[in-house]
């Protein structure tokens, strides 16, 4: 699996839109992106994934760039509990393999009130 | 669905003491897996099973780590001779193969401390 780049953390004022960057520059064609997130001292929870286009749903918007070599996580209106460490992850899809996450060390978002 | 759940949420044990740790995935789904967070750290991954079998274990998992799933559905993770190394939150997470994105939903956590 490729690996990923992210800021250590980030600081947000409450009601603002979050943008949290992710390279991923050795990125594969049949791999996707993916974001978890966690809450401290919860398990992660998932939020989104992409392979080339831009996608939403009711948590948040991914942005991939077109060469794929990066994308940005968007919480279009920060609360409080959205502070937690976001992971962006890459891997295949689907398939035989395990599917196993592989997590880095993800970005502490810290919401401001 | 009442989502992965774990037993116990904390553990606290005495160096070279056995522990065992549960977790029931949401039912139905087939594949299970066990990752090991440490303080400041993403989690990683341990092992999985598909239905009750084993398919993959890493090189993290020593011998004195061993996981079971029995009947395809509760699995257990279990540690001998605990070390003072092997503190950290062990997560269960399970996913479906069916589709194509197999998503993880993860359990709260075990929280072990080995004094």
């Amino acid at each position: 699996d490729a690996k990923t780049t992210q800021p250590t953390s980030m600081d947000c004022a409450e009601g603002r839109a979050a943008n949290l960057p992710c390279n991923h520059s050795t990125i594969s064609g049949n791999e996707y992106v993916y974001w978890y997130r966690q809450i401290h001292s919860q398990g992660p929870q998932y939020i989104i994934h992409g392979l080339k286009n831009n996608e939403t749903n009711e948590m948040a918007s991914l942005i991939i760039t077109e060469d794929r070599k990066s994308s940005t996580l968007i919480l279009p209106h920060a609360t409080l509990r959205d502070t937690a460490v976001y992971y962006c992850i890459v891997r295949e899809g689907y398939g035989g393999a395990t599917n196993k996450l592989i997590f880095g060390t993800g970005t502490l978002l810290a919401v401001q009130p | 669905d009442t989502g992965v759940s774990q037993d116990p949420r904390h553990k606290i044990t005495k160096r070279g003491q056995n522990v065992t740790f549960r977790c029931d995935p949401i039912s139905e789904h087939n594949r299970l897996y066990w990752y090991r967070q440490t303080l400041g750290q993403g989690p990683e991954f341990l092992t999985y099973f598909q239905n009750e079998a084993q398919l993959e274990k890493s090189r993290l998992l020593s011998d004195r780590f061993s996981a079971e799933r029995p009947k395809g559905s509760f699995s257990t993770l279990e540690i001998q001779r605990t070390e003072q190394g092997d503190s950290a939150m062990y997560l269960c997470a399970s996913s479906l193969t069916q589709g194509l994105y197999n998503e993880q939903f993860f359990g709260p956590g075990t929280r072990l401390t080995v004094l």
